[in-house]
């Protein structure tokens, strides 16, 4: 299994309300990470986890929350989120040591904020 | 921070080569991969250099001069399918921490 899925494909939400995105693999990598896209840019990473622990915090906002439950989830829960947050917001993963430095993503999250 | 630059778009004839170029500026470098995305699609992995030279890996290539901070994927026998966005990606300041390019947009014309 060389799958990273993502649950919602698409999620609408008003600037008041809360929500999770939530990615899983199980190809046994022990980093996992989120970005987020903007149409016509490219991925800008927002968070890594390595070994279930936050590794890297690209100064992101606190209305966003990342949370690794185990090696294989990882969710990004989302509160009082501006419009300017409506992207396409990635979920990634790679083996720690690999000397191919490959990242599988997942097919993404389309979120408007409204 | 770091920094990385490519062309905006590329246009090239199908069964062509074309060449896509990234310069980039970091601290702490560790290796440069390639992605390529097509609209409405997850990036997939293409390359990755850690050391000076060529890779290569079927229809394509990519190549890394760590001393000129520049790097490049090459793309042969150029097919209608490869019409995507192409992202140069180094490892840098922290091996976990990635930072994309500004993206190649390619149009692969009959």
């Amino acid at each position: 299994d060389t799958e990273v899925t993502q649950t919602p494909k698409h999620l609408v939400m008003g600037m008041t309300n809360k929500k999770s995105l939530k990615c899983e693999q199980h190809m046994g990598h022990r980093a996992m990470y989120w970005y987020k896209q903007k149409a016509k840019k490219p991925p800008e990473l927002m968070f890594v986890y390595s070994y279930e622990k936050l590794s890297i915090n690209e100064s992101v906002p606190s209305r966003f929350s990342p949370e690794c439950p185990n090696s294989s989830l990882l969710n990004l829960h989302l509160h009082a989120l501006q419009p300017e947050d409506s992207a396409l917001y990635l979920c990634a993963s790679s083996q720690e040591t690999s000397s191919y430095n490959e990242q599988f993503f997942g097919p993404g999250t389309r979120l408007t904020v409204l | 921070g770091q920094s990385l630059e490519q062309p905006s778009e590329v246009t090239a004839v199908e069964g062509a080569i074309v060449q896509i170029n990234c310069t980039y500026q970091t601290s702490g470098f560790y290796g440069l991969s390639w992605y390529q995305q097509h609209d409405g699609g997850a990036p997939t992995f293409l390359s990755y250099n850690a050391l000076d030279g060529l890779e290569e890996t079927g229809r394509f290539s990519s190549f890394l001069s760590r001393s000129d901070s520049y790097g490049y994927l090459l793309l042969q026998e150029l097919q209608m399918k490869d019409s995507a966005s192409y992202f140069c990606a180094v490892r840098a300041g922290g091996y976990q921490k990635v930072t994309f390019g500004t993206g190649t947009k390619l149009q692969v014309i009959p």
